[in-house]
Parts: structure tokens; sequence; C-alpha cells
């Protein structure tokens, strides 16, 4: 399955810890996205970076922070500050922004004990 | 604000029944529509979109503007098609994504 990866698969922090999620393709997509998901709500964007060195808020973008200082590479931060950070991650990617198709990764399940 | 609501959680039909998974959407301009499944243990992708015009796996889902509603439609029902649907709309180039919050088909033998 290539192409969009995230690891690692299930994380476990302490509450107060900040946790870092991997997300990387080799798509060559210039658009990458950090979705959350949970039960009966869907996907909720988190943050997407259309360009390298550039991204922007989505609708849930509190005690979250991202970086895009390659175009492989759209790692998410889930900070302290985060009310309820346990749930679970995905990334996707596209070769343009919207509306251009998305592909996922496999996600991340993060559990903040 | 954008908004895609899909009223089933949970849908269940017997294999060969029809099936019509029903989304709609609000947005007033000309909005583009997706519908994305998730098999289980695979990763979320796309299933079609309207501006496509296809048929994937026998489904298919026509925009109507007017009732602001994309609903997936089957004629026969497989065992394989149970899974996670979501439906997305995009309103264009440089805006984001709005997903609903999903219904699970569910296709029992």
């Amino acid at each position: 399955d290539g192409g969009i990866t995230q690891s690692p698969k299930y994380l476990f922090r302490k509450e107060g810890q900040n946790v870092t999620l991997s997300c990387e393709q080799n798509l060559n997509h210039d658009a990458m996205y950090w979705y959350r998901q949970d039960p009966g709500q869907g996907l909720r964007l988190i943050y997407y970076s259309q360009i390298v060195n550039d991204f922007q808020k989505g609708d849930i973008a509190e005690g979250y922070s991202v970086s895009r200082e390659k175009k492989e590479s759209f790692p998410l931060t889930v900070t302290s500050a985060q009310k309820n950070p346990t749930a679970f991650y995905l990334c996707a990617s596209s070769p343009g922004g919207p509306p251009d198709t998305q592909y996922f990764g496999p996600g991340t399940r993060l559990t903040v004990l | 604000a954008q908004r895609v609501t899909q009223p089933e959680k949970l849908l269940s039909v017997f294999k060969g029944a029809p099936v019509e998974l029903k989304c709609n959407y609000s947005y007033s301009g000309s909005p583009e529509l997706f519908w994305y499944v998730q098999y289980s243990r695979q990763r979320l992708q796309l299933l079609l979109r309207h501006i496509s015009r296809e048929s994937i796996k026998g489904f298919t889902a026509d925009l109507n503007k007017g009732e602001t509603s994309f609903h997936l439609k089957k004629p026969f029902a497989q065992e394989e098609d149970s899974a996670m649907y979501y439906c997305a709309l995009s309103i264009g180039h440089g805006q984001n994504f709005v997903f609903g919050p999903g219904t699970r088909l569910s296709v029992l033998p």
C-alpha cells in the first residue's frame, strides 16, 4: 500500500505530554491534510498545507501544531493544550488542493492516559 | 457554513436488495461532491465523485442541486459492499473538504 504512511499505528502518552505523529508521502503531492476521526462525527480537518512552508488552520486546530519543511512530510504535534486528544488521526495528500481527490494514510490511534 | 449530513448511522440490507445511502449538503453555489469508503481494515479511499459521472463497483450518485442531495445508490447490494461510507463536499479550489458523519452499511447474507 505505500504512497502515504503514518507512524506509529498506536501511540500512548501520559496526560500533559506533547506527542508528534508522523506523515510521509512519496506521491509528489503538493497538498497534505490532517484529520481527526471520532465515532459519529466523521472526519474533522485539523490543518492543511498546499505548499511547502505554508499551512492553514482547519476547523479544530486548537491544541495542535504542524510544520511543512519538506514536500514529503507533514508532522502533527498534539500539545498538552488539546483538551480531548484521544482519537484516531488520519493524514491525507492530494496532487493539488481541493477539490482534488485525497489519498489517505492508514491512521494513528492516539490514547492519552 | 458548509455542512454535510448523512441521516443514517447504520443501514442494513439483505444481499441482492437495492441500497441507497443518503447525503444532503448545505451550500448555495456549485459544489463538488464525493463519496469515500472505508472497508474493514483498509484505508479510506475515494469511491466516486460527481463530476466523473462514473459507476464504480455498481454504485452511482446523482447530484440534485434542487434538493441539495447526492445520494449513493446500488441496485443489488453485495456482502463485500459492507463498509463505512462518507459523503464529502468541496466548494472549490483552495477550499476545504467537509465530510459527513458517515453511514455504516451492513449487507446481510
